[in-house]
């Protein structure tokens, strides 16, 4: 079994659209993050939720915003795509201080 | 505020050859630190972790140390396979809310 799950693996769209990426994770794990990694591989955190509460927003625009509709599922939707916003994103989550990474989203904007 | 500084890449060597990664950090209290691998197109996994000063966190033949005098958890590794060609990050962890602070990862390419 997957212990964190993304999907899709790949999107590809154009500037102006809006657009998801799902989080699932089936570890149990109270706290679930987001992050991106850029072209240089350089990986930044964008937000973690724990137990369905937002507990760090880094400085990321307002067209991103997270959604955890339970602890185990942590959402991502992205509006009015921007070409800088190309880039993997990887979803997260832990228990304590070890994080268990998805296999990351590659999204593409054109 | 947290900081991880990482040698740049890509390092480059022969199977069997020994591997040096240096990670250094700064951050406020007591940090735990991390190496996590990432193999081509998949995500992160965590490779090793201290979380005190000097612990040695070990994994695979694998080691850093936690060297707080000289904030330091340089990877090593005694004979490199080609399987471990990937990319390496070093991260640390703070207090609030787990969040990692990553260095900006190194690429390590192993010829046979």
């Amino acid at each position: 079994d997957t212990a964190v799950s993304q999907t899709p693996k790949y999107l590809v769209t154009q500037m102006g659209n809006d657009k998801s990426i799902k989080c699932e994770q089936n570890l149990g794990h109270d706290t679930m993050y987001w992050y991106k990694q850029d072209s240089k591989k350089f990986l930044k955190i964008m937000f973690s939720y724990n137990n369905k509460e937002l507990i760090i927003n880094e400085t990321v625009p307002n067209r991103f915003s997270p959604k955890s509709p339970d602890k185990a599922h942590l959402n991502l939707h992205i509006n009015s795509l921007e070409l800088g916003d190309s880039a993997v994103y990887f979803c997260a989550s832990s228990l304590d201080y070890e994080q268990y990474f998805g296999p990351g989203t590659r999204l593409t904007v054109t | 505020g947290n900081s991880v500084t990482q040698m740049e890449g890509p390092v480059t060597l022969s199977e069997e050859a020994f591997l040096t990664i240096n990670c250094t950090y700064t951050a406020t209290g007591y940090p735990s630190l991390f190496w996590y691998v990432q193999y081509p197109g998949e995500g992160l996994q965590l490779l090793l972790k201290a979380t005190k000063a000097d612990d040695k966190g070990s994994n695979k033949g694998f080691e850093a140390t936690y060297r707080k005098e000289t904030t330091s958890f340089h990877l090593e590794k005694g004979s490199v396979q080609v399987s471990d060609s990937a990319v390496y990050f070093c991260a640390l962890s703070s207090n609030a809310g787990n969040m990692l602070t990553f260095g900006g990862g190194t690429r390590l390419m192993v010829k046979p």
